[in-house]
């Protein structure tokens, strides 16, 4: 059980386009999900959380406008990157929260912007 | 001073060997602890959910909390090469407030 997916798992965009990345609880219903940014060989830097059906909670430093965040079901929330750059590459990646406050990683989406 | 503190390695051991993993902390309102096992290029496992102090067993995993040390442990009895992974440590305050990761450490299991 707990298993979450995301789509797709590699992209490739050129820079001043926007990709879409899907996250998805597959066995359970996540009424909060969160996404996440890695950089190679550290550790994950928590970017946004999202709560089902409301407008999700930016960290820090997070551009809002460009990281759009939308979780419209309790299974599946998505992270689109508008205008990527270069700078945007990254390995993305979500999790879902369990009925205990536990969070599920999905698989994650290594995003190269050219 | 980092929230949490884990050592990043790497750690080389011989198949069969316990390994001991490791996290201090500074924030004493952390009460839920959480063992992550990341492979390369894959997001993270749920390995082990502890809440406040104690020990807890999985299989050949066990979980150690100790909140008075501010300290948390992972076991791995007769490792594997297939345990070679970053192990990362990940605490929080309660609910689904954030998560605090820790660095992470690299293990190698070697045959």
């Amino acid at each position: 059980g707990a298993v979450v997916s995301q789509h797709p798992s590699w992209v490739i965009c050129k820079s001043g386009t926007s990709v879409k990345i899907e996250c998805r609880s597959l066995d359970f219903q996540a009424t909060t999900m969160f996404w996440y940014r890695q950089f190679p060989k550290q550790s994950l830097m928590l970017m946004a959380t999202s709560n089902e059906g409301s407008k999700a909670t930016y960290e820090q430093g997070v551009e809002k406008d460009k990281f759009l965040i939308n979780h419209a079901s309790l299974t599946l929330s998505t992270l689109t990157v508008t205008s990527a750059h270069p700078e945007d590459s990254s390995f993305y990646i979500c999790s879902a929260g369990g009925q205990d406050y536990e969070q599920y990683f999905g698989p994650g989406t290594r995003l190269t912007v050219t | 001073q980092k929230e949490v503190e884990q050592d990043p390695g790497p750690l080389s051991v011989p198949e069969g060997a316990i390994v001991s993993l490791n996290c201090t902390y500074s924030n004493s309102a952390f009460q839920y602890f959480m063992w992550y096992r990341q492979y390369s290029r894959k997001g993270p496992e749920l390995l082990m959910y502890t809440y406040s102090s104690g020990n807890k067993e999985d299989g050949r995993f066990t979980a150690q909390v100790d909140k008075s040390s501010k300290y948390i442990s992972l076991f791995i009895r007769d490792s594997q090469p297939s345990d070679s992974a970053t192990y990362l440590c990940a605490m929080s305050t309660g609910g689904y407030n954030k998560l605090i990761f820790g660095a992470g450490t690299r293990l190698a299991v070697h045959p």
